[in-house]
């Protein structure tokens, strides 16, 4: 089975500094990885996904995350965060090539941007 | 465009009580998901349906039931709700089958059993 591990529940940042939200995952199989943002009483919208091949994705927003299987992580970074970018986000994971995806979602972590 | 539609947004029972929630597609997509979502819990997944006349357990089944009614149409069905029900419920869909489509999500239902 899938777990993905969200170490931080809350990550304080001024606007205009770079962020990095961290994700680990644990899977014995090839897995896809996703980030979703989601805003306040909003649902899930997707940010950037790997599923294979180069491990810098690029996504919307200006993130951008790096697939790490050596270290089984996949980091959430953003050079420069915006007032807009306070969300909270989710890292998922799901087993690759299975035909049917189910996703096992980490516990989120809060990204507040004061000025 | 309107994706995923959930009803109804906000709802308040009482112990004992069974409602439905409903949630459907315009994308046709062929695969829909519940999850749940609890405080510091992320999401975790009810039941899901990877095709139209298929639905399968997930993580956390128990005391709910889904029809898939069609293919736009999935609902959840509480049929006696208790307090530890209280959640935000989501309804998502994907293309399927999977090869990393990502999953859409509605809006959700905010669901307050007293």
């Amino acid at each position: 089975a899938q777990s993905v591990t969200q170490l931080d529940s809350q990550v304080p940042v001024f606007e205009e500094a770079p962020v990095e939200l961290r994700c680990n995952y644990s899977s014995s199989v090839s897995v896809y990885l996703f980030w979703y943002v989601q805003y306040p009483n909003q649902g899930l919208q997707l940010l950037l996904k790997y599923l294979s091949g180069s491990t810098l994705v690029k996504g919307i927003n200006g993130f951008e995350a790096e697939f790490n299987k050596s270290q089984t992580s996949f980091h959430l970074r953003k050079p420069s965060v915006h007032i807009s970018d306070t969300a909270e986000y989710f890292c998922a994971v799901s087993r690759a090539n299975t035909g049917f995806q189910k996703l096992v979602f980490g516990t989120g972590t809060r990204l507040l941007v004061s000025p | 465009n309107a994706g995923v539609t959930q009803t109804p947004k906000f709802q308040v029972l009482k112990t004992g009580q069974s409602m439905t929630l409903q949630c459907a597609q315009d994308m046709n997509h062929n695969s829909m998901y519940w999850y749940r979502q609890d405080p510091g819990m992320g999401l975790r997944l009810i039941y899901y349906s990877a095709s139209e006349g298929t639905t399968d357990k997930g993580e956390v089944p128990n005391g709910y039931n889904v029809s898939r009614l069609n293919k736009r149409e999935f609902s959840l069905r509480l049929e006696s709700a208790a307090p530890s029900q209280t959640s935000v419920y989501f309804c998502a869909s994907s293309e399927g089958p999977d090869l990393g489509q990502p999953q859409h999500f509605g809006d959700g239902t905010r669901l307050s059993i007293l």
